[in-house]
């Protein structure tokens, strides 16, 4: 069975300072990792993902995120806050359940504030 | 491509009612996902369609709830009757395959309020 832990629910950051956003993962298998972001009243976009490939993902709008097997994290870090990075961020994982067909599954989420 | 398509985007009906979410998906997209969001419980998979086909409803809370899926380009979600603890945000997602690292597209969710 898989899961995930988004470490904290709030972090609150100002602008142009660096962002970590901490999460932490389980499963069986290797897993597929997933960072989404959702700004208010929209849906989810997809930010950055690790699929095995390089350990150190890089994504959209200068956020990037290392898989950690020893450690099962995949922290989401960006070196400097921007007031538009202000949102709901979801730590996904996916792996191979029963049947083989993956179902992700989503962390509790991270709202992310950033203060002028 | 316009993205995925929900409607409507906002809902508020009266317990008891019956309400419909609906969604079209990217098209050529083979897999179709509902989510529920609430504060409670977080973003919760209630139903995945592969090509039509309803793969896993485990998700899917109770008897009320039914999702269809009649042609690639339109699902339903529907509630029947509905509750005041149903009022969440509805989201429907669809991806090109469903290998674990397909990304998944939203589209912009349903807010729905029964009174």
């Amino acid at each position: 069975a898989q899961s995930v832990t988004q470490l904290d629910s709030h972090v609150s950051v100002s602008e142009g300072t660096p962002v970590l956003l901490r999460c932490n993962y389980s499963s069986s298998y290797s897993p597929s990792l997933f960072w989404y972001v959702q700004h208010p009243n929209k849906g989810l976009q997809l930010l950055l993902k690790y699929t095995s490939a390089a350990t150190l993902v890089k994504g959209i709008n200068g956020f990037e995120a290392e898989f950690k097997k020893s450690e099962t994290s995949f922290h989401l870090t960006k070196p400097s806050a921007h007031m538009s990075d202000a949102a709901e961020y979801f730590c996904v994982v996916s792996d191979p359940a029963s049947g083989g067909s993956y179902i992700p599954t989503f962390g509790r989420g991270t709202s992310l504030i950033v203060h002028p | 491509d316009a993205g995925v398509i929900q409607s409507p985007r906002h809902e508020v009906t009266e317990m008891g009612q019956e309400v419909t979410l609906r969604c079209k998906p990217i098209s050529g997209h083979d897999y179709l996902f509902w989510y529920r969001q609430t504060m409670m419980r977080g973003l919760e998979l209630l139903i995945y369609f592969n090509n039509n086909v309803p793969i896993d409803d485990s998700g899917m809370p109770e008897d009320r709830f039914s999702a269809k899926m009649p042609n690639a380009s339109f699902s339903t979600l529907k509630i029947q009757p509905s509750e005041p603890r149903d009022s969440a945000v509805y989201f429907c997602a669809s991806s090109l395959l469903s290998t674990g690292r397909d990304t998944q597209y939203f589209g912009p969710g349903t807010r729905l309020t029964v009174l």
